[in-house]
């Protein structure tokens, strides 16, 4: 069955480190790859997508996420992490035939110590 | 502005009683889709509709009905057979042309029963 998987439910950093939030996936062929962000109450906001080509995808907000075939993950980073980026974030991707619906990952919840 | 509104932004239901969440977008895509997001979970796919008048059951479809007359609006009702609706409910939609095939979401609608 295809699925995804965020291993880290929680992860707390300060405010200026660096952030590498994981997600790896499971499916048959490459997929289409996301990560978007919500906020408490919120709708979600994408922060940036893989379709094909370079494998490192630039996204709003200082994001930056790199795709690696040879280990099906998609893992988020950011360089210097603002403590308006406290937020969970979630993985999800989506097949390029049939129902293109998205699948998520569980979520990974960001704290951000001053 | 181009978006996707849903609303009531909370609901309240009854034992045995049917809801319906509005969900309208301006952005002239042709797939919607509605997700159930429960507390520590990623979002799980209950419909969706790839084109006006065609819809299509997802992963827990059960209890939930939907309607797609136009374009614009994707309905969804969550009937007395749908035994535990308390969850947050976001609504997206996206184009379908090859390589857009991103999805935009809604604020969301929290059902909370009485």
């Amino acid at each position: 069955a295809q699925s995804v998987t965020q291993p880290d439910i929680h992860i707390t950093v300060s405010e200026g480190a660096s952030l590498e939030l994981r997600c790896n996936y499971s499916y048959g062929a490459t997929p289409y790859l996301f990560w978007y962000v919500q906020s408490p109450g919120q709708g979600l906001q994408l922060l940036l997508k893989y379709f094909s080509g370079d494998t490192l995808v630039q996204g709003i907000k200082g994001f930056e996420a790199e795709f690696k075939r040879s280990q099906s993950s998609f893992n988020l980073r950011k360089p210097s992490v603002h403590w308006s980026d406290a937020a969970e974030y979630f993985c999800a991707v989506a097949l390029d035939t049939g129902r293109r619906a998205l699948t998520f990952g569980s979520g990974t919840r960001l704290q951000v110590q001053p | 502005d181009g978006g996707i509104t849903q609303s009531p932004k909370y609901l309240f239901r009854k034992e045995g009683q049917n809801v319906t969440l509005s969900c309208e977008q301006n952005l002239n895509h042709d797939a919607m889709y509605w997700y159930r997001q429960d507390p520590g979970q990623g979002l799980r796919l209950i419909y969706y509709s790839q084109i006006v008048n065609d819809f299509q059951k997802g992963d827990i479809a059960e209890g939930y009905s939907v309607s797609r007359e136009k374009k614009e609006s994707f309905p969804l009702t969550v009937t007395s057979a749908q035994k535990n609706p308390t969850a947050f409910y976001l609504c997206a939609s996206s184009p379908r042309e090859a390589g857009r095939e991103t999805q935009y979401f809604g604020p969301g609608t929290r059902l909370l029963v009485l």
